[in-house]
């Protein structure tokens, strides 16, 4: 299993423009998570999704913030428009529901100047 | 907020030396979780140690739970330069899938 995917690793983009991080859950898996990492405030949870639909978005840090799940095999986080308090590495993770156990992707790292 | 927070910050040894990482939290849980981070990646399951376990060994993982004091304590023993990471802890609060996790130590082993 190639576990699951983040694309891109790597993102910079300026202040204001809009930006689409993508994520593809291990297959079988029907919860999925967003996190943002950062120095400051550590490994916080955005928002959560249990077969597509979304639980708990209590994370979500304001209305810049939007993510979907079209499908069982993926997500997006769009940020619209950007800020440069947004830079972060952005972490997406998935589970077999009830199992407990996160796997994580490679994380997104993402610079707004 | 964050419901974990560790301790050490930081914390610095000799290969073969054994690492102890503490983990506190305030409110009811399912199990408790640690993971590991290397610098750059995502994060990776070690253990789980369910509410109603005190104990729990894989390898040269040792992790305790006292429930009563909401706090856990990983032991790596016989460390190794290739345990250099972060390791956070991560709880379930009752009744959701989410974690909460920690403020993560930053384990650094000299060879």
């Amino acid at each position: 299993d190639a576990g699951v995917i983040q694309s891109p690793r790597h993102e910079v983009t300026e202040m204001g423009q809009e930006v689409t991080l993508r994520c593809k859950p291990i297959s079988g898996h029907n919860s999925l998570f967003w996190y943002r990492q950062t120095m400051m405030r550590g490994l916080e949870l955005l928002i959560y999704f249990n077969n597509n639909v979304p639980i708990d978005d209590s994370g979500m840090p304001e209305d810049r913030f939007s993510a979907k799940m079209p499908n069982a095999s993926f997500s997006t986080l769009k940020i619209q428009p950007s800020e440069p308090r947004d830079s972060a590495v952005y972490f997406c993770a998935s589970m077999i529901g009830g199992s407990y156990e996160q796997y994580f992707g490679p994380g997104t790292r993402l610079t707004v100047t | 907020s964050q419901q974990g927070e560790e301790d050490p910050q930081a914390l610095s040894i000799q290969e073969g030396e054994n690492a102890t990482m503490n983990c506190s939290y305030k409110t009811s849980i399912n199990n408790l979780q640690w993971y590991r981070q290397n610098s750059g990646r995502g994060l990776v399951h070690l253990i789980l140690i369910r509410s109603n376990e005190r104990e729990k060994h894989s390898g040269r993982l040792r992790v305790t739970l006292d429930t009563s004091k909401k706090s856990s304590s990983l032991l790596i023993t016989a460390s190794r330069a290739a345990d250099t990471a972060s390791y956070f802890c991560a709880t379930d609060p009752r009744n959701t899938d989410k974690l909460i996790f920690g403020t993560g130590t930053r384990l650094q082993v000299f060879p």
